[in-house]
């Protein structure tokens, strides 16, 4: 069964950092780009970025409003990605979820996500 | 950036009913498009992937269709767990906008 776990949220002070994992099994992590994606309470869905495999030399993206701020990693020895949230800021107060990518690069997400919430 | 525009925002049917969503992009996104279901508390569900391609497990009332930059996601017999806010996506080229969201409602 897919499984993808994440973890790592809290409350933060604006400005701050936080680093959010995305434990994956029953599927080849190695093998799967991850996507972030998060919403915000009464927002729509907003695409954070995505990291790919190993055979597509970990490649990365990001949307604009975290570009700079955000990094994408993984550790494909341990099946776990990571979103390493830097300048923090009360608009990136939100559920953050993780997904493993399917087809032409559309997400699968299987967790419960966590909250991160940015406020002094 | 490519853009997408969904509608409608929100539609409200009865149990049984057919709609359509659908999902402009602003360039041709090929076959670049999935739709998801967002119900609160829940991670976003992945339905349907590369325009048409019904994710396992998916019922099969739920449908994409379309090409170039207009797509839509149809919805045929509807049931009371189909209330939810329904989203497209492009995964072009990055950023992997999302639509605006059409939020149903179940009579």
């Amino acid at each position: 069964e897919v499984q993808l776990v994440e973890s790592g949220g809290g409350l933060v002070q604006p400005g701050g950092s936080l680093k959010l994992s995305c434990a994956g099994s029953g599927f080849s992590f190695s093998g799967s780009a991850i996507h972030w994606v998060r919403q915000a309470s009464g927002k729509g869905l907003e695409w954070v970025g995505r990291i790919r495999s190993n055979t597509n030399n970990y490649a990365t993206a990001y949307a604009a409003s975290v570009k700079g701020r955000f990094t994408i990693s993984r550790d494909d020895s341990k099946n776990t990605a990571y979103l390493q949230m830097d300048g923090l800021t009360t608009d990136d107060t939100a559920v953050y979820y993780c997904g493993r990518s399917v087809g032409l690069d559309s997400s699968d997400y299987r967790g419960q996500g966590t909250l991160v919430t940015v406020s002094s | 950036d490519i853009q997408m525009t969904q509608s409608p925002s929100s539609v409200s049917a009865s149990v049984g009913d057919r709609i359509t969503i659908t999902c402009r992009s602003s360039q041709n996104i090929y076959n670049y498009i999935s739709w998801y279901q967002k119900r609160p508390g829940r991670a976003p569900k992945l339905l349907i992937n590369d325009v048409s391609s019904l994710q396992s497990g998916v019922p099969s009332r739920f449908s994409g269709s379309g090409s170039v930059a207009q797509f839509t996601l149809t919805i045929t017999g509807l049931q009371p767990e189909d209330s939810a806010t329904y989203y497209c996506q492009h995964t072009y080229s990055s950023p992997y906008t999302f639509g605006q969201g059409t939020k149903l409602e179940i009579k």
